[in-house]
């Protein structure tokens, strides 16, 4: 079992949805959780930075984390053609200078 | 304003062949990761640059990768006797400190024919 699991998808859906991703994880240890979005051929973009649980908006975005259940979530509300890209989770076990565990990635297609 | 920084965007070589990778970090930071990512995957760990030194190799896979940061700047990623499987995008992140997040470059594509 892989320490982050994430659906590859492909996800596909219409303009104006509200489009759920997510990641299970296996390290209870894990203490920051990070959404990063990937155009094709272009490196991650940092997206949503978290901290524990709870969660966090920022314009469409908000992501959620459930430690209890090793489990975190982006949605994305009134989703746009420009949102088509791979979502990539990402977390860590401390905030300084620890390498990033990242998931596969979830291939998002947004039509017009 | 300007971003990490890596050249060269792709880089295609023989087998057994030499490469060198380069990261230009974003000004000021202090804090230099590197990463490779394969095709589906997500990118995988190989290295951490607090400074000038090394902080955690534990991701390079064997010892024909290596990686310095001579001035605390640029990264150099090296790889000797390059085999098929090292065939993937090399990806360089920096950030401000090491308790800040990690801000990516658009890669080198790395092919091994």
């Amino acid at each position: 079992q892989k320490e982050v699991e994430q659906d590859p998808g492909p996800l596909s859906v219409p303009e104006g949805a509200i489009v759920s991703l997510n990641c299970t994880y296996s390290n209870s240890a894990f203490q920051y959780f990070m959404w990063y979005r990937q155009y094709s051929r272009k490196g991650p973009e940092l997206l949503m930075y978290t901290y524990s649980s709870g969660n966090k908006e920022d314009g469409r975005f908000t992501a959620q984390v459930d430690k209890s259940s090793k489990y975190i979530s982006l949605f994305i509300r009134d989703s746009q053609p420009s949102d088509s890209a791979t979502y990539l989770c990402a977390m860590s076990l401390n905030q300084a200078g620890t390498a990033l565990i990242f998931g596969k990635g979830t291939t998002l297609s947004v039509s017009s | 304003g300007a971003g990490v920084s890596q050249t060269p965007s792709n880089k295609v070589t023989e087998k057994g062949k030499y490469v060198e990778l380069r990261c230009d970090p974003i000004s000021g930071h202090t804090a230099l990761y590197w990463y490779r990512q394969s095709l589906g995957q997500g990118p995988e760990f190989l290295i951490y640059f607090q400074g000038t030194g090394a902080a955690d190799d534990s991701g390079l896979p064997n010892d024909r990768f290596f990686a310095v940061r001579p001035e605390g700047s640029v990264s150099t990623l090296k790889i000797q006797r390059t085999e098929r499987g090292d065939s993937a995008v090399y990806l360089c992140a920096s950030s401000l400190s090491s308790n800040q997040p990690q801000h990516f470059g658009d890669g080198t594509r790395l092919s091994i024919l």
